[in-house]
């Protein structure tokens, strides 16, 4: 069974950074590419960003393009996303999703994690 | 970016009616559009993908349907479990978007 465990989320000032981790267990890592989707408590669902599987080609909304970065260990089966910059606007529960095709990125968001909550404020 | 419009944003429906939740893209999708259904305090879950296939494990009175920029979510046989908030997303090219949302509550 597809097993997602994001963590890192905290409250941070404005301007400040962190960095949210998602352990992945129950699947070949290194076989799927995977996304960071938000949501703001009680809104809709944003993608934030994708990493492919092989971790050598990463894409980015254009509201966190230069200040996140995403990153991945397939020899440790983790996931991360580097926030810099941080706006108020970056509050959200942030989702660490899987792909649903083996090594092609098909854009389906099989399985998420239950999220972590960033807030952002002073 | 394509932008996705879904209509209505909510309902109310009764146990056992028939639900009908559509989407519209800006653009031509194909029929690269999935569906998700989220229960408060809960992660999305994936229904459809593709326009119309049923991902494995959910239940045969979901169907999708559509292609271009057109596409529709049905809920045969309303059951209590369903009442959620539905989200359709394109996954025809980056960035990725999602429609606002279809609460789905109980009559």
């Amino acid at each position: 069974e597809v097993h997602l465990v994001e963590s890192g989320g905290v409250v941070v000032q404005p301007g400040g950074s962190l960095r949210l981790s998602c352990a992945a267990s129950g699947f070949t890592f290194n076989d799927y590419s995977m996304h960071w989707v938000r949501q703001v408590p009680g809104k809709g669902l944003e993608w934030v960003s994708l990493i492919t599987w092989d971790g050598g080609t990463t894409f980015y909304a254009d509201f966190v393009k230069g200040r996140f970065t995403v990153s991945r260990d397939n020899s440790k089966n983790f996931l991360y996303l580097q926030m810099n910059t941080l706006r108020t606007e970056d509050t959200a529960l942030y989702y660490c999703v899987k792909d649903m095709t083996p090594e092609y990125t098909d854009y389906d968001f099989e399985s998420w994690g239950q999220g972590t909550l960033v807030t952002v404020s002073s | 970016d394509i932008q996705m419009t879904q209509s209505p944003s909510s309902l109310s429906a009764s146990v056992g009616d028939r639900v009908t939740i559509t989407c519209r893209a800006s653009q031509s999708l194909s029929s690269y559009l999935n569906w998700y259904q989220q229960k408060p305090g809960k992660a999305p879950n994936l229904l459809i993908y593709e326009a119309s296939s049923l991902r494995n494990g959910v239940p045969s009175r979901f169907s999708g349907s559509g292609s271009g920029t057109d596409f529709t979510l049905t809920i045969s046989n309303l059951q209590p479990a369903d009442f959620a908030t539905y989200y359709c997303q394109q996954s025809s090219s980056l960035p990725l978007t999602f429609g606002g949302g279809t609460k789905v509550e109980i009559k």
